[in-house]
């Protein structure tokens, strides 16, 4: 079946260490995405990936940096210059429909980041 | 302002009941709309998206109001599995030219039996 994985599901970093999120697509989807939900709050873009070998900015990238070095991955490292790195992780990827932006998204199951 | 608004909730209703979530934007510029369920500690999952005609899948039905700039889902005859947290997602212009997709904080809703 196709979908998106996730790993781990849950990860504990220390203070100064920086820590990889894994994101693996067999929809053959350009589109990839890295969002932070925290308690009450809506999701939050960290980075996007629209291609393979390129990828912006989201709206809360500081602290954080990607890869798209093939289309079906997209891992994120979240770096000790991230400062309150506590939340829920999750990649989304979509069809690439350009402007259109008629197709929603598939989500990975998450990976919870805790900071001890 | 936030660009996509909802009410928290939560909203608890008896199974069978009829029960209705908005969820207002702030662009009129709006390109496409969704509606994502997500189970506590899950992801979210994509429930339908919204037409301007209005669509409805069994006992979910979305509606689009471009004039007040608001979606709305309802759900008829409750079940005590429809409890989740519903979050509303929005395609807009964004300042820079580009599309951006804003998600909503969510509507709680618990069905009791």
């Amino acid at each position: 079946d196709g979908g998106i994985t996730q790993s781990p599901k849950y990860l504990f970093r220390k203070e100064g260490q920086n820590v990889t999120l894994s994101c693996e697509q067999n929809l053959n989807h350009d589109a990839m995405y890295w969002y932070r939900q925290d308690p009450g709050q809506g999701l939050r873009l960290i980075y996007y990936s629209q291609i393979v070998n390129d990828f912006q900015k989201g709206d809360i990238a500081e602290g954080y940096s990607v890869s798209r070095e093939k289309k079906e991955s997209f891992p994120l490292t979240v770096t000790s210059a991230q400062k309150n790195p506590t939340a829920f992780y999750l990649c989304a990827s979509s069809i690439n429909d350009g402007t259109k932006q008629y197709y929603g998204y598939t989500f990975g199951s998450g990976t919870r980041l805790t900071v001890v | 302002r936030k660009e996509v608004e909802q009410d928290p909730g939560p909203f608890n209703v008896p199974e069978g009941a009829t029960v209705a979530f908005n969820c207002t934007y702030s662009n009129s510029a709006s390109q496409s709309f969704f509606w994502y369920r997500q189970d506590c500690r899950k992801e979210p999952k994509l429930l339908m998206s919204v037409y301007s005609s209005g669509n409805e899948d069994g006992r979910f039905t979305a509606q689009l109001n471009r004039a007040s700039q608001y979606i709305s889902l309802l759900i008829r005859d409750s079940k005590l599995s429809d409890s989740a947290t519903y979050l509303c997602v929005v395609n807009m212009f964004g300042n820079t030219g580009g599309f951006k997709t804003i998600f909503g904080a969510g509507t709680r809703l618990f069905v009791k039996a």
